[in-house]
């Protein structure tokens, strides 16, 4: 069965910290898709990114980087030199369909508090 | 373009009244999805449909729910008659279907459903 754990419910750290938000996933298909989302307050929900299962690679972008380690299901997400404007509820989501890239199982969110 | 929009933002109706919510994708998305957010359940998944035909709808809650997409810049989600434990979030989402690849979903800003 296909799941999306993320395991840290809520985190706060104080501006400038670095903050790592946890994903652990579990699926039988050899392709699947993984991806982040944020809620800001506001309530909408943005996309972050989308990693497909043959690229391991690592990825940065800007201050986000994410962490892809097939050997643990893993798909972490490090946010360096926190600001405020980073608080919100974080998504993990998992798709496991080709060609339904919206069709996605997500965690249960991380709600990171970030405080000047 | 505008993204995905929904309407109403905010929704308050009364137990047994229908409530009607609307969703309009991105132009050129192929797939639309319905989620619905509860803090009890999370994200979760509704239905979706590929080209305006409704592709798969377990997750629909009850017969009480019905959607629609009578072409490809309009879907419905219909709750008839409406129950106080269907308060929630209702988020409508697009993707491209691009053969090859799962790609990313686009969601709106939700519709906030109060039913009292």
């Amino acid at each position: 069965a296909q799941k999306v754990t993320q395991a840290q419910t809520e985190i706060s750290v104080v501006e400038k910290e670095d903050v790592t938000l946890d994903c652990v996933y579990e699926t039988r298909d050899t392709t699947y898709y993984l991806f982040w989302y944020k809620q800001p307050p506001s309530g909408e929900l943005v996309f972050l990114i989308r990693r497909n299962s043959f690229d391991e690679q690592n990825e940065i972008s800007g201050r986000y980087s994410w962490n892809f380690q097939k050997s643990t299901s893993s798909f972490n997400f490090t946010i360096t030199a926190s600001q405020v404007v980073d608080s919100a509820v974080y998504f993990c989501a998992l798709s496991e369909v080709y060609n339904q890239g919206g069709k996605l199982i997500f965690g249960q969110g991380t709600e990171l508090s970030v405080k000047p | 373009d505008a993204g995905v929009i929904q309407s109403p933002r905010h929704e308050v109706t009364e137990m047994g009244q229908e409530v009607t919510l609307r969703c309009k994708p991105i132009s050129g998305h192929d797939y639309l999805f319905w989620y619905r957010q509860t803090m009890m359940r999370g994200l979760e998944l509704l239905i979706y449909f590929n080209n305006n035909v409704p592709i798969d709808d377990s997750g629909m809650p009850e017969d009480r729910f019905s959607a629609k997409m009578p072409n490809a810049s309009f879907s419905t989600l219909k709750i008839q008659p409406s129950e106080p434990r269907d308060s929630a979030v209702y988020f409508c989402a697009s993707s491209r279907g691009s053969g090859s690849e799962n790609t990313e979903a686009f969601f709106g800003q939700g519709t906030r459903l109060t039913v009292v």
